[in-house]
């Protein structure tokens, strides 16, 4: 079952908006991890916050995690078409174990 | 480096036929994962396999086989294919030791007629 629900299902923006997407879960985590997918292609890891942390940057990424409300964000900044993709949460659970529960995905539109 | 390695990248088959997707990584990772993907349904994990030698079950292992030939290679079989099992599958490593981060191959598209 998935552990991860993202919000929106599909977002279409336009090139140089910023796209905010959410993922709640509902067990305790070690990590969570966003993914990105391209039509057609295998998922491609964005970025990782583990649980003692409540943001991290990269590049035009932004994440924020809130243990106490078990969300998390994504926010891309100034989008550009080649952002058009599927996004993907997915959560690690305590105990070390590698092993992710993924999301149902958001499905990313940008506009030229 | 390649990295994770996938063949075939389509395939159909008939209704009982059966057929072993392989997938290889180059990175001297050491957990290996079979994923099925389904529209609007993100990933569900088929079977991992922690460690050369080791494999588990995962949240859909039902009617699925793996094998974990070498640490490099990690291989899904259907025995008896059902038009349920039509899906994209993907393979996934880690390299472990502390760390999380997934890496994909390009997926194995099949449809069972």
């Amino acid at each position: 079952s998935q552990q991860g629900e993202e919000d929106p299902q599909a977002l279409s923006i336009q090139e140089g908006e910023n796209a905010t997407m959410n993922c709640s879960y509902k067990t305790s985590i070690n990590n969570l991890q966003w993914y990105r997918q391209n039509s057609g292609r295998g998922l491609v890891h964005l970025i990782l916050i583990r649980s003692n942390e409540r943001e991290k940057h990269s590049g035009r990424l932004r994440v924020t995690l809130d243990t106490s409300k078990k969300s998390s964000s994504l926010l891309i900044t100034a989008s550009r078409a080649a952002d058009t993709a599927s996004y993907f949460c997915a959560t690690g659970t305590q105990g070390g174990s590698e092993k992710l529960v993924f999301g149902k995905g958001t499905k990313l539109t940008v506009n030229p | 480096n390649a990295g994770v390695t996938q063949t075939p990248k389509f395939q159909v088959l008939k209704t009982g036929q059966s057929m072993t997707l392989q997938c290889a990584q180059d990175m001297n990772h050491n957990s290996m994962y079979w994923y099925r993907q389904d529209p609007g349904m993100g990933l569900r994990l088929i079977y991992y396999s922690a460690s050369e030698g080791t494999t588990d079950k995962g949240e859909v292992p039902n009617g699925y086989n793996v094998s974990r030939l070498n640490k490099r290679e990690f291989s899904l079989r259907l025995e008896s294919a059902a038009p349920s099992q039509t899906s994209v599958y993907f393979c996934a490593s880690v390299r472990g030791q502390g760390t999380y981060e997934q890496y994909f191959g390009p997926g194995t598209r099949l449809t069972v007629t």
